[in-house]
């Protein structure tokens, strides 16, 4: 594994249904973020957690859980799945251990269709 | 509120300069960060402007003015290559970042 990796790439999914979102990173950032995308808005923060055991809510948290069990794994569930949850979800991590700002790495996303 | 503004899409030619603004208004302000993104891909970072002035990289500047909540991104000598969305965002007081919608940049040859 080279830097962040989502899966699955590309999901149909009926309304209704639980679906888990994976998110691997090997960096050893502690922190990680669930972005979705829509066309024509910018990212939206979905949830966030900045450091192992530890979950915050952005500014779309509602319909997503997510948990952060070790500092490599950063799972999304969606518990009954709605046609607004279809959208592009991009996981990312930043090393803010430092303090201050620094730069998130994106995995590659997620496309998800809620039919 | 918080709200980051940059246009929608811009054109430009292969081998010209084009500069893609982006005007916010953020609780706090903790650094202003360019993206790029091309289609169907993940944003990769371009640049990172905490101070005011010209941060120069290559064939891409970024420009910040924080009294004025302003920031602008150059680049030079285009290709073909450099299709792709430019995404704006700025770090709020909580170190989240706040996204602009994106710039998509189309260049002709």
């Amino acid at each position: 594994i080279a830097g962040i990796t989502q899966a699955p790439t590309s999901q149909i999914l009926a309304a209704g249904r639980r679906m888990t979102l994976r998110c691997t990173q090997d960096m050893r950032h502690n922190a990680m973020y669930w972005y979705r995308q829509d066309l024509g808005l910018g990212l939206r923060l979905i949830h966030y957690s900045n450091t192992a055991g530890t979950t915050g809510k952005g500014e779309v948290p509602d319909g997503y859980s997510v948990s952060r069990a070790n500092t490599d794994d950063f799972p999304l569930t969606l518990a009954s799945a709605v046609p607004s949850q279809t959208s592009v979800y991009f996981c990312a991590s930043s090393d803010s251990t430092s303090g201050g700002a620094n730069e998130q790495f994106f995995g590659p996303g997620t496309r998800l269709t809620v039919l | 509120g918080q709200n980051i503004d940059q246009p929608t899409e811009m054109t430009a030619t292969e081998g010209a300069i084009v500069q893609i603004n982006c005007t916010y208004q953020t609780s706090g302000f903790n650094g202003l960060f360019w993206y790029q993104q091309h289609a169907g891909e993940a944003p990769t970072f371009l640049s990172y402007n905490v101070l005011d002035g010209l941060e120069e990289k290559g064939r891409f500047s970024s420009f910040l003015s924080r009294s004025k909540g302003y920031s602008y991104l150059l680049l030079k000598e285009l290709q073909m290559k450099d299709s792709a969305s430019y995404l704006c965002a700025v770090m709020d007081s909580n170190y989240q970042l706040i996204w602009g919608a994106g710039t998509k940049l189309i260049i002709k040859p």
